[in-house]
């Protein structure tokens, strides 16, 4: 079964550009998280959709983060314009949705941001 | 709010050593407490679940409710156990997203 695939694996950019990552969740998963890990600080949540709906955006930073899931299948978080701030490794993670519990979340492999 | 703490960034031991990653946090329910690993080069995966009670690879972990704590042990560490080491809370108020701590990284010396 393949896992969760992100795309790309490293971006470079430059202040004031905008940047687009992908996440694909494992097959099956209604539950995707955006989290992100800046430089020296812990890994925080940014977001989490349920199927195409978003089911909590408290993490999000700002309004020059858009996430979209459109179909309930892979989602986009676009940034934009970035910023310096914004460097840092973008992780998805995708779950099932379980009657009476909550799945395991399983990790992507990360994006690698670098705002010049 | 709920909050992870990992007082250590690196721990050092030798092979064979026992080692222990320091977890605590708050938060004022009942809270899903998770250790991730995540080795050179790969992803971050989930190592265990405190509502698992089971060993892996070696590694156990014991929520404290009195202490609100969850080290991580293992009575003998091996090389590769060298990684990072993530703390997380799940807590039913806040949904699904899992809060993290700061992460160990690990290093077993032959």
């Amino acid at each position: 079964e393949a896992g969760v695939t992100q795309f790309p694996s490293h971006s470079v950019i430059e202040k004031g550009q905008t940047v687009t990552l992908r996440c694909d969740p494992i097959s099956g998963h209604d539950n995707l998280y955006w989290y992100r890990r800046v430089m020296g600080k812990e890994i925080k949540f940014l977001l989490h959709f349920v199927k195409e709906s978003k089911q909590d955006e408290s993490g999000m930073p700002n309004n020059r983060f858009l996430a979209e899931r459109t179909g309930g299948t892979y989602s986009t978080l676009k940034v934009q314009p970035a910023e310096l701030e914004d460097s840092g490794v973008y992780f998805c993670a995708s779950s099932q949705v379980l009657a009476g519990g909550r799945g395991t979340q399983y990790f992507g492999p990360g994006t690698r941001l670098l705002v010049l | 709010a709920q909050r992870v703490t990992q007082p250590e960034k690196l721990l050092s031991v030798f092979k064979g050593a026992p080692v222990e990653l320091k977890c605590n946090y708050s938060y004022s329910g009942s809270p899903e407490l998770f250790w991730y690993v995540q080795y050179s080069r790969q992803r971050l995966q989930l190592l265990l679940r405190h509502i698992s009670r089971e060993s892996i690879k070696g590694f156990t972990a014991d929520l404290n409710k009195g202490e609100t704590s969850f080290h991580l042990k293992k009575p003998f560490a091996q090389e590769e156990d060298s990684a990072m080491y993530y703390c997380a809370l799940r807590g039913g108020a806040a949904g699904n997203k899992l809060t993290f701590g700061g992460g160990t990284r690990v290093l077993v010396k032959p």
